[in-house]
C-alpha cells in the first residue's frame, strides 16, 4: 500500500529564507512522487515529478525536490522565499497501475511567507 | 492559465436541484477524474474514466452521477445534495491511468448546497 504523510500543517518563513517542506512515503514498489501547489480558489499545479533517473529533481518557480530511498524521502525546497510562494503544497505517490487509484496524496502544508 | 476547464467556477443549489459540472480538455489525455476538496484538506478521489470507461468509483453516493460523452468531456450530475456536499470540486486528467503520468487540474467549481 502506498501511503505519504507531510510533517507540519503550517509552515512559516522569512522573505528571502529557505524554504523547506517535508515529505515521507510509504510503498511497497519503487514510487513515483510529485509536489503539487494550491493557490486560493485554483486547483492544482504541479510543481514538480520524480519517476526515474537523477534524484535531485528541479521544478517550476525555482522549487526542487531530492528523492532519499534510504529515508523513504521527498522534501521540497527553495532557497530563497518569495511573498508569491505563499500557497497550500501537497505531495504525492501514485500507485502501480493494477492497484486501480492512482494517486495518494497527504494531508498538506499550508506555507506562509513574513515579509 | 489551466489546460483543464471547468464551469461554471461557482454554484449554489438547492437541495431538490438538479445540475451538472463540467469539464473539458484537449490535450489527448485518457484519463479523466473528479476530486471532491473540503477547505484545507487534500482532494478526494470520486471518479476515474480510462479510454471512456468508467474505471473507478470511491463508493460515492448515487446523488452523484458522472458521465464522459467523449475523451475531451467529462461532466458530473448532481441531484438531491446535502448541505455536506458544498465543496470544492476539481476535474483533472492525465495521458493515461499508469503511475508516472501526473495528473492536470482545472480550477474547480465551487460548490454551495443550500
Amino acid at each position: 500500500a502506498q501511503s505519504v504523510t507531510q510533517l507540519g500543517s503550517h509552515v512559516s518563513v522569512s522573505e528571502g529564507a529557505l524554504v523547506l517542506l517535508r515529505c515521507n512515503y510509504s510503498s511497497s514498489v519503487p514510487p513515483y512522487l510529485f509536489w503539487y501547489v494550491q493557490y486560493p480558489n485554483q486547483g492544482l499545479q504541479l510543481l514538480l515529478k520524480y519517476t526515474t533517473g537523477a534524484t535531485l529533481v528541479k521544478g517550476i518557480n525555482g522549487f526542487e525536490a531530492e528523492f532519499k530511498k534510504s529515508e523513504t524521502s521527498f522534501h521540497l525546497t527553495k532557497p530563497s522565499a518569495h511573498m508569491s510562494d505563499a500557497a497550500e503544497y501537497f505531495c504525492a505517490v501514485s500507485a502501480v497501475p493494477n492497484t486501480g487509484n492512482q494517486f495518494y496524496f497527504g494531508t498538506g502544508t499550508s506555507l506562509t511567507v513574513i515579509p | 492559465d489551466t489546460e483543464v476547464t471547468q464551469t461554471p467556477k461557482h454554484l449554489v443549489m438547492g437541495m431538490t436541484n438538479k445540475k451538472s459540472l463540467k469539464c473539458e480538455q484537449h490535450m489527448g489525455h485518457r484519463a479523466m477524474y473528479w476530486y471532491k476538496q473540503k477547505a484545507k484538506k487534500p482532494p478526494e478521489l470520486m471518479f476515474v474514466y480510462s479510454y471512456e470507461k468508467l474505471s473507478i468509483n470511491e463508493s460515492v453516493p448515487s446523488r452523484f452521477s458522472p458521465e464522459c460523452p467523449n475523451s475531451s468531456l467529462l461532466n458530473l450530475h448532481l441531484h438531491a445534495l446535502q448541505p455536506e456536499d458544498s465543496a470544492l470540486y476539481l476535474c483533472a486528467s492525465s495521458y493515461g491511468q499508469g503511475n508516472n503520468s501526473p495528473l492536470h487540474f482545472g480550477n474547480g467549481t465551487r460548490l454551495t448546497v443550500t
